[in-house]
């Protein structure tokens, strides 16, 4: 049973370009949770999705940064017009349920550079 | 505004002598704890949780426990080992409230186990 996928790990931008951040997540779950941890920081809260419909984006930053995760294929995190201060680790969790104290299992993470 | 502390940002300990990881938490809403594990270039692994109806748990070498009127938690890890050498992050959540499920995370301990 393959754990939580993401791709690329690593992408490297020029400032003002698109940064296109993609997430599958384990076998039989259907949460999808995004995190961004700045350099020395712990992980931040960005956005929680189910199939098709986004939850809670209390998180996200309210301009440039939208997440989707359609019936078919993987959750997208998507930066437009990326900045320097969006370079960053972001990260995938998913669970099964969103039931009370479901532990989140997550990604390796995709480590975002902007130029 | 940290509602997860995790005060002291390094650690170090002898192979075979126990660790110690400390985390403090200021909202009384949280009622689920985990602690995740995280290596270099990889992303946070579950280690073991605690709910707040409970004090303590433990999973093999890791013990977690709960002080609730001081909104304080720990992790033993006895005996620790080399390859226990990673950053250690204390997580919350809250099963009620507009963010229920979403997990809040300390800074991180990085622990070094030294042979």
């Amino acid at each position: 049973n393959a754990g939580v996928m993401q791709n690329p790990r690593h992408l490297v931008r020029r400032r003002g370009q698109e940064a296109r951040l993609r997430c599958s997540p384990m076998k039989g779950h259907s949460h999808v949770y995004w995190y961004r941890q700045l350099p020395e920081e712990g992980l931040k809260f960005m956005v929680y999705l189910q199939k098709e419909n986004i939850i809670d984006e209390s998180g996200m930053p309210k301009e440039r940064f939208s997440a989707e995760f359609p019936k078919e294929g993987p959750s997208i995190l998507r930066i437009q017009q990326v900045v320097r201060g969006d370079s960053a680790a972001y990260f995938c969790a998913s669970s099964p349920l969103r039931v009370l104290q479901e532990t989140q299992y997550f990604g390796p993470g995709t480590r975002l550079l902007v130029l | 505004d940290q509602q997860v502390k995790q005060n002291s940002p390094s650690l170090s300990v002898q192979e075979g002598r126990i660790s110690i990881l400390n985390c403090d938490y200021t909202n009384s809403m949280f009622d689920y704890f985990l602690w995740y594990k995280k290596y270099p270039a990889e992303g946070p692994t579950f280690l073991i949780s605690i709910s707040s109806i409970k004090d303590k748990n433990e999973d093999g070498r890791f013990t977690v426990f709960l002080n609730k009127s001081a909104k304080h938690l720990s992790l033993h890890i006895v005996p620790s080992q080399p390859g226990d050498s990673a950053v250690y992050f204390c997580a919350a959540s809250a099963s009620y409230g507009g963010s229920q499920g979403n997990l809040i995370f300390g800074k991180g301990t990085k622990l070094s186990v030294k042979p």
